[in-house]
């Protein structure tokens, strides 16, 4: 049973550019959430993906967004790179029941590293 | 607002050690759950316990147990004869009953030497 899965593990870019990242949820999962943990924090929630839509978001710009597939995959967009955006960021997959969700396991992370 | 607080920053131990790590949150919601997390340095976030508000039981799984008291907002997590496999940065984590927002808060380092 495949866990969560995200890619790529590490990736560097420059200020101003863009970059996409990439999460496979556990398998019979539906919803995907987002985190970004900074160096020595704990990890604060983006946005969370359920039935192709953003559901929930956390307090962060819009140059943050995202996507959800039919399989249930999600991507993370980040826009305009700054330095601050140096992070670990991490995808949660859970499964849907009512109004709320069952526990998030988390995938291994994509460093993502702005110079 | 919601708050989770991990006062301890780090603790070193030395292996078969029993060690407590402590939790304090702040909700106003009367249904919440409660989570911990652990982190060894690979970056994954594994899974440990999840509690809800109405279940002030504690819970034991092996060397793990888990202290909620509402009365006074903890949830402390205790590791009995620690194991050098047991160093990882533990997390506790907050979501209201009707949100999948986790709260984090900043961690413990637990280090275990031999």
């Amino acid at each position: 049973d495949a866990g969560v899965t995200q890619s790529p593990t590490h990736l560097i870019k420059t200020r101003g550019q863009q970059v996409t990242l990439r999460c496979s949820p556990k398998s019979g999962h539906d919803t995907v959430s987002w985190y970004q943990q900074a160096l020595g924090q704990g990890p604060q929630f983006i946005f969370q993906y359920y039935e192709e839509e953003e559901r929930q978001r956390g307090n962060f710009p819009d140059r943050f967004s995202g996507h959800q597939f039919p399989n249930y995959s999600s991507e993370l967009n980040v826009n305009a790179l700054l330095l601050g955006d140096s992070a670990l960021y991490l995808c949660a997959s859970s499964y849907r029941q009512g109004t709320s969700t069952d526990t998030q396991y988390f995938g291994p992370g994509t460093r993502l590293t702005v110079l | 607002a919601q708050k989770v607080t991990q006062a301890q920053t780090e603790i070193s131990v030395v292996e078969k050690e029993d060690v407590t790590l402590d939790c304090v949150y702040e909700t106003r919601d009367t249904t919440y759950y409660l989570f911990w997390y652990k982190q060894p340095p690979s970056g994954e976030l594994v899974f440990l316990i999840r509690r809800n508000s109405f279940d002030e039981q504690n819970e034991i799984s092996g060397r793990y147990s888990w202290n909620f008291q509402k009365s006074t907002s903890s949830f402390n997590f205790t590791i009995t004869a620690s194991q050098v496999v047991d160093s990882a940065v533990y997390f506790c984590a907050l979501s209201a009953y009707n949100t999948d927002k986790l709260i984090f808060g900043t961690g413990t380092r637990l280090q275990v030497f031999p």
